[in-house]
């Protein structure tokens, strides 16, 4: 069973810029979350999509966006790039099954895309 | 939200050595889980342990909920063991949460 897919590995964007990452999700599992993590924040959440809808959002200004795709498959999406975007993201996959209690929202994590923005 | 603090913040063994790593959490979870981050940022997950106890190898975990903590224990450390451990919960329909991590250095 293929796992958590994040394209592309490495990125290098200048400041202004916007880039888009990809995530591709274990197959069936209808979440995915994204998540920032920098040496001075830790890992912070992004957003998370489940079947095509933003079902949360951290907080994170407008310029970050994402969406999600039929096939569960999710971008994100950063516009006019800072410094301080400068970061390793991660997506992460689970089942997500609503508002079933209890659930099992174990998440697995791609290996990121690490951004430098320069 | 949700808080999630983890013990020691940094760690060194020579490898043989046991450790235990300690996450608290504020609150009741639906979700807990337990992860290795690799050298090159990947998070590989050890346990999806929101109650009770599992064991896998030279690892095993113990979430105690009704006190809102965890306890990941490391036997016989390997220098294959070092990295930083992370702790991350969620309370149902809610983004996990992370620890900031214990950062842990095996010597041989």
């Amino acid at each position: 069973k293929a796992g958590v897919t994040q394209t592309p590995r490495y990125l290098i964007k200048t400041r202004g810029q916007q880039v888009t990452l990809s995530c591709s999700p274990i197959s069936g599992h209808r979440s995915v979350s994204w998540y920032q993590q920098t040496p001075g924040q830790g890992l912070q959440f992004l957003f998370e999509y489940f079947s095509e809808t933003q079902r949360n959002k951290g907080n994170f200004p407008g310029r970050f966006s994402g969406r999600q795709f039929s096939n569960s498959r999710s971008e994100m999406n950063v516009s006019t790039l800072e410094l301080g975007d400068s970061a390793l993201y991660l997506c992460a996959s689970s089942l997500g099954q609503g508002a079933v209690y209890p659930m099992n929202t174990e998440a697995f994590f791609g290996q990121g895309t690490r951004l430098t923005v320069v | 939200g949700i808080q999630v603090e983890q013990s020691p913040p940094d760690l060194i063994l020579q490898e043989g050595a046991n450790s235990t790593l300690r996450c608290n959490f504020s609150d009741s979870v639906n979700n807990l889980q337990w992860f290795h981050q690799n050298p090159w940022g990947q998070l590989i997950n050890l346990f999806y342990i929101p109650s009770g106890t599992k064991q896998n190898g030279r690892l095993s975990a113990t979430t105690v909920a009704t006190e809102r903590y965890s306890l990941l224990y490391i036997s016989s450390s390997q220098t294959t063991d070092s990295g930083v451990y992370f702790c991350a919960v969620d309370s149902g329909n809610t983004p996990l949460v992370f620890g900031k991590g214990t950062r842990l250095s095996v010597i041989a």
